[in-house]
């Protein structure tokens, strides 16, 4: 129950085009959604939370989804540049974030020129 | 400084020897977060600090890992006797008291145990 399930394990996009990870949770109570992304050698860097009072987030090109009742969640990033090519993790907490975090296994993204 | 330090950067050890790992948060963080990330294992979670007192100390992994922070600022973690399967980046968060801002992550040490 603690687990969150994140898909695909490695996703290939072409510049421009836009850029999709899925994860899913069962704990309901988790109430706090962030991601995070990784440059190789660094450590993640926090790049947009949602909580579930609300559907959608976005920040610049990166939105997040959030669908309740199926506890799933998804970043989208629009527009993807060879620059966004990291690692990226998905995460849950209870306690608004001052919990743990449990991450997702990680989607390694390769935006292509 | 301005995001959380860690220290070394990168620690080569033998078997059986005792290593200790450092965290500076970012100042005025009240809770800090020890995660461990393997290839096999992910990103996962070892123990958190609330001030100086651990609430939750579930992720350690076994008696031979130890964790303290002192005067509610740096926090060294401790492995005894290390084995092959304890290498692994160690990562160490922070955030505010209530967790709103959401969780900083340090750039981690990597632990190679020979």
């Amino acid at each position: 129950q603690q687990q969150v399930k994140q898909s695909p394990q490695s996703l290939i996009v072409q510049k421009g085009g836009i850029s999709i990870i899925n994860c899913a949770y069962e704990n309901t109570a988790f109430d706090y959604f962030p991601w995070y992304q990784q440059f190789p050698g660094k450590g993640p860097a926090l790049l947009i939370a949602i909580r579930p009072d609300v559907s959608e987030k976005k920040e610049g090109r990166f939105t997040i989804s959030f669908n309740k009742s199926a506890k799933q969640f998804s970043l989208h990033i629009m527009d993807s540049q060879p620059g966004d090519s990291a690692t990226y993790f998905c995460a849950a907490s209870a306690s608004g974030g001052y919990n743990k975090l449990i991450f997702g296994a990680g989607t390694r993204l390769a935006v292509h020129p | 400084g301005a995001g959380v330090s860690q220290s070394p950067s990168n620690k080569v050890t033998e078997k059986g020897k005792d290593v200790e790992l450092r965290c500076d948060p970012i100042s005025g963080h009240t809770a800090l977060y020890w995660y461990r990330q393997s290839l096999g294992q992910g990103l996962e979670f070892l123990i958190y600090f609330q001030g100086n007192s651990a609430p939750d100390k579930s992720g350690l992994p076994s008696d031979r890992f130890s964790a303290e922070r002192t005067g509610g600022s740096v926090s060294t973690l401790t492995i005894q006797r290390t084995q092959q399967e304890d290498s692994a980046v160690y990562l160490c968060a922070s955030t505010t008291s209530g967790g709103s801002v959401g969780q900083f992550f340090g750039p981690g040490t990597r632990l190679t145990v020979l």
